[in-house]
């Protein structure tokens, strides 16, 4: 089984809203990332986690929040998005670093 | 020099014939490298790795690495109208190192 669930599917946001996209995962995986991707561009990078610990953030704006409250579960809190911000959010997982990482179906953000 | 070099397509290939996409990368001390399908408006689908020079195969996909030409292809044989899709070129740098770096991606299409 090489699921990554992500919840919701889609979303839509005021610029004053605060919402959460989820990620779970259950093989056992180690390191999890979020990844945001604009239409026509490969995935960025957003943050990792590994062993539940922040290792890597990419200079995202502090709007974005992640948060991973156990090895199974990673959050991104989303508060005051500009219009820029909408994308498709994927959150994806792999057993160690550097090993291969299998995603999430992803989540559709419009911030209006 | 981008760290990660795709051509972007469009690739077009018969059907039954075989397809090969490459990539190329910056990093001489990369260590493990994917090639990722990715259909439009879903997520990157994971359908190869490779760490070690030579070719892994995979059903009817092969993968090829060459470190010292810092290269990377993929051949699928046997090409299916299903298999038209972007294929994503991605390189960790190393291992212990969790920033997957994607290409720009060749989107390919399979002509019946």
């Amino acid at each position: 089984d090489t699921e990554v669930t992500q919840t919701p599917k889609h979303l839509v946001m005021g610029m004053t809203n605060k919402k959460s996209l989820k990620c779970e995962q259950h093989m056992g995986h180690r390191a999890m990332y979020w990844y945001k991707q604009k239409a026509k561009k490969p995935p960025e990078l957003m943050f990792v986690y590994s062993y539940e610990k922040l290792s890597i953030n990419e200079s995202v704006p502090s709007r974005f929040s992640p948060e991973c409250p156990n090895s199974s579960l990673l959050n991104l809190h989303l508060h005051a998005l500009q219009p820029e911000d909408s994308a498709l959010y994927l959150c994806a997982s792999s057993r160690l670093e550097g090993t291969e990482a299998f995603f999430g179906q992803g989540t559709r953000l419009t911030v209006v | 020099q981008k760290e990660v070099e795709q051509n972007s397509g469009p690739l077009s290939v018969p059907e039954g014939a075989i397809a090969s996409l490459n990539c190329t990368y910056s990093d001489r001390g990369s260590q493990s490298f994917f090639w990722y399908r990715q259909y439009s408006g879903k997520s990157p689908e994971l359908i190869m790795f490779i760490y070690s020079n030579g070719d892994k195969e995979d059903g009817r996909f092969t993968a090829q690495l060459n470190k010292a030409s810092q290269y990377v292809s993929l051949l699928i044989r046997d090409s299916q109208p299903s298999d038209s899709a972007t294929y994503l070129c991605a390189v960790n740098p190393n291992f212990g190192n969790e920033k997957l770096t994607f290409g720009t991606g060749t989107r390919l299409t399979i002509i019946p």
